[in-house]
């Protein structure tokens, strides 16, 4: 099946540094979408990329969609105490019958320390 | 705009009891929603995929019998946790798709004593 190594597994970080994380894969996706998950919330969705090379920014956020469409990379800049969270990437692929699905990496566990 | 209620926000029940979890997309339609389950620290698991007016397909492992699902119409999707035990506890987490992206509900506590 489809797998995706989110890498890395935590970070801490100083208030105001800037951060990068990323996903890779030995499968091709279509999209990968970006998304952040508070304790006991549903994940929101940051950034959606839809073509291989895309960069995409959504305010101190900045994720690309990778030239291979095995991978992608997700920046934060100056960070802020409420960075904190996990982030999670997903690749989505045809699953067939017209549907499509989302793999999920490990996830990100942010930290900024103040 | 795209944004999925889901409710009760938290549930305790006694174990063999069934507990039903709703989804619905309160600004779009979708005909596609999804059920995930998410254990303590861990990433998102699929376990089923709900197209509106057909059955779910459900991901390898979940028992279909035990996690009863419906999308009855566009924009409400249900998950009915049949015969509850303390295993089936858990964070449950439902998405709709919206385009080409999936908007997630803010998850369900699922307490079985």
């Amino acid at each position: 099946g489809q797998q995706l190594n989110q890498s890395p597994q935590s970070m801490f970080i100083q208030e105001g540094e800037d951060v990068s994380m990323n996903c890779t894969s030995s499968s091709i996706f279509n999209t990968w979408l970006w998304y952040k998950q508070d304790p006991g919330e549903g994940p929101v969705l940051l950034i959606a990329l839809y073509k291989a090379g895309e960069l995409t920014s959504n305010g101190r956020l900045t994720a690309q969609f990778g030239i291979t469409r095995k991978d992608s990379f997700l920046n934060i800049s100056a960070s802020i105490p409420s960075d904190v969270g996990i982030y999670f990437c997903a690749g989505q692929h045809y699953s067939g019958a017209g549907s499509y699905q989302l793999t999920f990496g490990k996830g990100t566990k942010l930290s900024v320390i103040p | 705009g795209a944004v999925v209620s889901q409710h009760p926000s938290r549930v305790i029940c006694k174990s063999g009891t069934s507990v039903k979890i709703e989804c619905r997309s309160l600004d779009f339609q979708a005909t596609t929603m999804f059920w995930y389950r998410q254990f303590p620290k861990q990433s998102l698991m699929l376990m089923a995929t709900s197209n509106e007016g057909s059955k779910a397909t459900y991901e390898q492992g979940v028992e279909k019998d035990k996690f009863l699902i419906n999308h009855a119409s566009l924009t409400l999707s249900t998950l009915t946790v049949t015969s509850a035990h303390p295993e089936d506890s858990s964070f449950y987490i439902c998405s709709a798709k919206a385009h080409y992206e999936q908007y997630f509900g803010p998850g369900t506590r699922l307490t079985v004593t």
